[in-house]
């Protein structure tokens, strides 16, 4: 167990519609990131927080937006969903940038 | 541009074997590496990190050897086992770049009884 915990684990939701993600870090850790893995792409930078500001930004469509609320929780929001956007998303955090970052087990997103 | 590739897509080897999986870079600027392992429906893992300034780092069974001059990332793990059965990503993190970890395709590990 990483210790960063991610809800819900499995979500299935149809074309169009709105997600959100939820992703506790490891307790003490300030830095948060969102990746996305799906077959042919493999694991993808979303985004990155650290202490509640955006760090580093990846390619993240404009669909998809991200915060990290004062108790260092993240959520990433999914909208306008398409069938392409079924993938599994991680969250990931470390202690401060630049250091090991530990996985959650992801959420699989299914859009049917 | 920025790229992590790995040589091998699949590896297999006999239980008790040494394992050595490789991984390239392209980005000079980077100058943090780590080796994650993920295992069938789990999170990736994390097993070893390097810094730029080293050149090799141990840990339990697995040791990390960097070679910045060709731009090479190599995992090391002795008597594999059973259980180290995943697929293995490295990853790179660029100087000045926040902790935007760009990981490489992967390579599956398959040992063998």
């Amino acid at each position: 167990d990483s210790g960063v915990t991610q809800t819900p684990k499995h979500l299935i939701t149809a074309t169009g519609q709105r997600v959100t993600l939820r992703c506790s870090p490891r307790s003490g850790d300030l830095s948060v990131y969102w990746y996305q893995q799906s077959l042919d792409q493999g694991l993808q930078f979303l985004i990155q927080y650290y202490n509640g500001e955006e760090r580093a930004k990846g390619n993240i469509l404009e669909r998809f937006s991200a915060q990290q609320f004062p108790d260092l929780h993240s959520e990433l929001n999914l909208s306008s969903l398409e069938l392409g956007d079924s993938a599994l998303y991680f969250c990931a955090s470390s202690r401060t940038v630049n250091t090991e970052a530990f996985f959650g087990q992801g959420t699989r997103l299914t859009v049917v | 541009g920025e790229s992590v590739g790995l040589h091998l897509p699949t590896l297999s080897v006999q239980e008790g074997d040494n394992s050595i999986i490789n991984c390239a870079y392209s980005n000079s600027a980077s100058d943090y590496f780590i080796w994650y392992k993920q295992e069938s429906g789990k999170g990736p893992q994390f097993i070893i990190d390097i810094r730029s300034n080293m050149d090799k780092r141990q840990g339990q069974r697995v040791t990390v050897l960097l070679n910045k001059t060709v731009k090479h990332l190599s995992l090391q793990i002795a008597a594999t086992q059973p259980g180290d059965s995943a697929v293995y990503f490295c990853a790179e993190n660029r100087k000045g770049g926040g902790n935007k970890l760009t990981f490489g395709t992967g390579t599956q590990l398959k040992v063998e009884l």
